[in-house]
């Protein structure tokens, strides 16, 4: 176990919703990153927050959005929900937002119809 | 555009067997490599980890090998075991931008079959 807890496990949600998936950091970490990973397919890079503040952003839509907390735990939300959303969400924390490794979550996944 | 491939997309192979998995990449600026093993419905877990000028690093029944002049590497896995049944997954890391972006290969699926 990595120490990354994630919320929920499964989630089911219809077009044009919003979720808001949560992430706890592991003891010590002030980095966590947030992938989608579609099926069959490697995670894709969504955000990284460093010290409660957006450090990196893939190449997904300003629907998708986050938050850290001082805590440093995390929120990725995605508004007007698409069927393509479905997919695996994961967190990975990490001791800084350099070149440490990242500690994966066991993921979200979520379901959208 | 930075692209990480990996072949086979999938493999079967008898417990107690050997395999090799392959990554080659297309990643600048790179600042490491490493293979993750991802269960099915689990977050991936790290394997290994090589730099620029490391050309092997082992963990366990696990050997990843790296040529960073032809941007290849390989995950040996040695007399394989039914729990080694996972997908492998190749990462390069790209220091850029003040951040370490990881760029995931799809995967190798693995069926080690008793």
């Amino acid at each position: 176990e990595t120490g990354v807890t994630q919320s929920p496990t499964h989630l089911i949600k219809t077009r044009g919703q919003q979720v808001t998936l949560r992430c706890s950091s592991q003891s010590g970490h002030n980095t966590v990153s947030w992938y989608q990973q579609a099926l069959g397919q490697g995670p894709q890079f969504i955000f990284q927050y460093y010290r409660e503040e957006e450090n990196g952003r893939g190449n997904f839509p300003p629907r998708f959005s986050g938050l850290q907390f001082p805590n440093y735990s995390s929120e990725l939300n995605v508004n007007a929900l698409e069927l393509d959303d479905s997919a695996l969400y994961l967190c990975a924390s990490s001791l800084g937002k350099g070149q440490e490794t990242q500690y994966f979550g066991p993921g979200t996944r979520l379901l959208v119809l | 555009k930075n692209q990480v491939e990996q072949s086979p997309q999938s493999l079967i192979i008898l417990e107690g067997k050997n395999c090799t998995l392959q990554c080659n990449y297309t990643v600048s600026p790179f600042s490491n490599l490493r293979w993750y093993k991802q269960d099915t419905g689990r977050g991936p877990v790290s394997l290994t980890i090589m730099t620029f000028s490391e050309n092997t690093k082992s963990n366990g029944r696990y050997t990843a090998t790296l040529d960073a002049d032809t941007k290849q590497s390989s995950l040996h896995i040695t007399a394989s075991q039914l729990s080694d049944s996972a997908s492998y997954i190749c990462v390069v890391s790209a220091f850029s931008g003040g951040y370490n972006k990881l760029i995931f290969g799809a995967g190798t699926r693995l069926a080690v079959h008793p």
